[in-house]
């Protein structure tokens, strides 16, 4: 089993959807979580992060963390065009300098 | 935010030549720097890790004498891609953290390389 696993999509909605992004892991130490964005051809972005369980909220972003059943989400609400890149989850592993990235769900809001 | 800057941002080699890839935190200073390799529709695979000063730290089959890493100052870290072949093709993305006790990386543009 992979230690952070995602469907890499794609994923099509129209304008104005909510958008909803997952992950899973296999290990139950894992504490910090974070997403990150990437467009065609960029480096990534971070967008969000979290810290152990729970949902934090920044604009049309909303991660939850469910550290039960290992399982970490990204909404979107009112997605927009601009929202179309692949969208990374990142767990750091033992240490800062280990962190393992989800091979990516590509979105693309259609207007 | 924190900006790192990386150069070229494509290059286009002929096989056997070597490419040097180079990545700036420009307003911030760096204590480690990470270099990734990316392959379409993939996620980043770690290949090293470096320190200011110090050799880098290289993942499990990344070949150490074929990409040489340097961290000469607290600004700038090197890729150089020796002997360059058609499969070392791929989207090499750097990226900077700039305090020790932190998860967050600052990435790069990334620099697309083509081995004719």
């Amino acid at each position: 089993q992979k230690e952070v696993e995602q469907d890499p999509g794609p994923l099509s909605v129209p304008e104005g959807a909510i958008v909803s992004l997952n992950c899973t892991y296999s290990n139950s130490a894992f504490q910090y979580f974070m997403w990150y964005r990437q467009y065609s051809r960029k480096g990534p972005e971070l967008l969000m992060y979290t810290y152990s369980s729970g949902n934090k909220e920044d604009g049309r972003f909303t991660a939850q963390v469910d550290k039960s059943s290992k399982y970490i989400s990204l909404f979107i609400r009112d997605s927009q065009p601009s929202d179309s890149a692949t969208y990374l989850c990142a767990i750091p592993k033992t240490s800062y300098d280990k962190v393992i990235f989800g091979p990516g769900t590509s979105l693309s809001v259609i207007p | 935010g924190a900006v790192v800057s990386q150069h070229p941002s494509w290059v286009i080699c002929k096989s056997g030549t070597s490419v040097k890839i180079e990545c700036r935190s420009l307003d911030f200073q760096a204590t480690t720097m990470f270099w990734y390799r990316q392959f379409p529709k993939q996620s980043l695979m770690l290949m090293a890790t470096s320190n200011e000063g110090s050799k880098a730290t290289y993942e499990q089959g990344v070949e150490k004498d074929k990409f040489l890493i340097n961290h000469a100052s607290l600004t700038l870290s090197t890729l150089t891609v020796t002997s360059a072949h058609p499969e070392d093709s791929s989207f090499y993305i750097c990226s900077a953290r700039d305090q020790r006790e932190s998860y967050e990386q600052f990435f790069g543009p990334g620099t697309r390389l083509t081995v004719l």
